[in-house]
């Protein structure tokens, strides 16, 4: 069974902290995958890499980095949190041209 | 610029008929469209797919129907469970480019 996973389900850090989202995937994907969840707003792509330590931005990058140094482990990293990034972090995994399968997702709370 | 767009936030259903849900794109480039379903507290599991060289792909259930020239296409749920009751997002890619946009979702709830 294919598997993403994500390191933590719920995560509560101060403003100014530097946080670290972990995600493996057991499935020897070449592209992997950052969304955050909004209301309203759906999924949007924060960063994704497409093999080892490459990586693109997304649609909103600011805020964030990413780290690919093993082709199964995608990081992402808020370099110092502030309260607007409080939302779900979904990560995902896929070959080309197929479907993406998810994580089970990371809330996280930044107060 | 929202490039895919699913214009109702809600549907509501009565269980055992059908559940239409929409989803728009602007961008002529994408080639592979796909369906997803989000519970509350989980990621979103993969449902359906389709290819531009198809019109129409069908699984159980679930029918996803493509019109490019209208750049839309759609999600037939028949017939309707209330475990269906879930948010459904649409997302294309454009070939080459690696990366899915999604869009902003739609939440469906069957009535038993």
């Amino acid at each position: 069974d294919v598997k993403v996973t994500q390191s933590s389900r719920y995560l509560v850090k101060r403003t100014g902290e530097k946080v670290f989202l972990e995600c493996v995937q057991d499935m020897d994907h070449e592209n992997m995958f950052w969304y955050r969840q909004d209301p309203g707003l759906g999924l949007r792509l924060i960063y994704f890499s497409y093999d080892v330590k490459m990586k693109e931005k997304g649609d909103i990058p600011e805020g964030y980095s990413v780290s690919r140094e093993k082709k199964e482990r995608f990081s992402l990293i808020l370099e110092s949190a502030s309260t607007n990034q409080t939302s779900m972090y979904l990560c995902a995994s896929s070959l080309m041209n197929t479907e993406a399968f998810f994580g089970q997702g990371t809330r996280l709370t930044v107060v | 610029d929202q490039q895919v767009k699913q214009n109702s936030p809600s549907l509501s259903v009565q269980e055992g008929r059908i559940s239409i849900l929409n989803c728009d794109y602007t961008n002529s480039m994408f080639d592979y469209f796909l369906w997803y379903k989000k519970y509350p507290a989980e990621g979103p599991t993969f449902l359906i797919s389709i290819s531009s060289i198809k019109d129409k792909n069908e699984d159980g259930r679930f029918t996803v129907f493509l019109n490019k020239s209208a750049k839309h296409l759609s999600l037939h749920i028949v017939p309707s469970q209330p475990g269906d009751s879930a948010v459904y997002f649409c997302a294309a890619s454009a070939e080459g480019t690696y990366k899915y946009i999604f869009g902003t979702g739609t939440r469906l709830k069957v009535l038993a």
